[in-house]
């Protein structure tokens, strides 16, 4: 099992560009989450995703939209790339709650660094 | 407003010298307490997951414990493989999010 893989690994962009970042997984999860990770600051939550063809909104989700059209995949577009959105993103994935009240663990990627100039 | 706070910010210690890391939360309604490892350029590790006041759960030289308000990360004569960044995170009422603390750097001298 390959678990969850991010591609690419790096990227540099220019303010106003594009670009999508794609997440797979390959554990059979209902739930996929994509975060970003800045210096000093906690992991923050962008969007996140329930079930296929299902999408919603984490913390910090302004600039950037997430497609989920495959079980498997979550893709986190940036549509016009800004300086503030450098950082590292992580998608992660999990299992459905176990029960009331008990949540399954997010696995993680290895993660992606993004440079906006 | 739910919060997690990690504390020290980085803490270096000395090949076998015992110590520990603590999690503090505000949050209503605690549904779990998660820690991770997450080693330089990587993606976090999952480590534990605690419930309720009073659990612990160990793994070789890391011991986790839970309290009402604040969670402890032991680890017992720790060893240079041990450094890293650990992260604390709590999942609170129905909310699908976790709240994350922003870690403690832990570097072991040998």
């Amino acid at each position: 099992n390959a678990g969850v893989t991010q591609t690419p690994k790096f990227r540099v962009l220019k303010t106003g560009q594009s670009m999508t970042l794609l997440c797979a997984q390959d554990m059979n999860h209902e739930y996929m989450y994509w975060y970003r990770q800045d210096p000093g600051m906690g992991l923050r939550l962008i969007h996140y995703s329930v079930g296929e063809g299902t999408t919603a909104k984490g913390e910090v989700p302004d600039g950037y939209n997430v497609s989920r059209l495959k079980k498997q995949n979550f893709l986190l577009g940036l549509e016009s790339a800004a300086p503030s959105q450098t950082s590292v993103y992580f998608c992660a994935s999990s299992g459905p709650r176990l029960g009331q009240g008990t949540y399954n663990e997010q696995f993680f990627g290895p993660g992606t660094r993004l440079t906006v100039l | 407003e739910d919060q997690v706070t990690q504390s020290p910010e980085a803490l270096r210690l000395q090949e076998g010298e015992s110590s520990s890391l603590n999690c503090s939360y505000t949050v209503s309604g605690l549904r779990g307490l998660f820690w991770y490892r997450q080693d330089p350029g990587k993606g976090p590790e999952f480590l534990f997951t605690l419930y309720s006041a009073g659990e612990e759960k160990e793994k070789e030289r890391l011991k986790a414990t839970l309290t009402k308000k604040e969670s402890f990360l032991h680890i017992t004569a720790p060893k240079p493989e041990d450094s890293a960044t650990y992260l604390c995170a709590v999942q609170a009422g129905s909310n699908y999010q976790l709240i994350w603390g922003a870690g403690t750097k832990l570097i072991i001298k040998p």
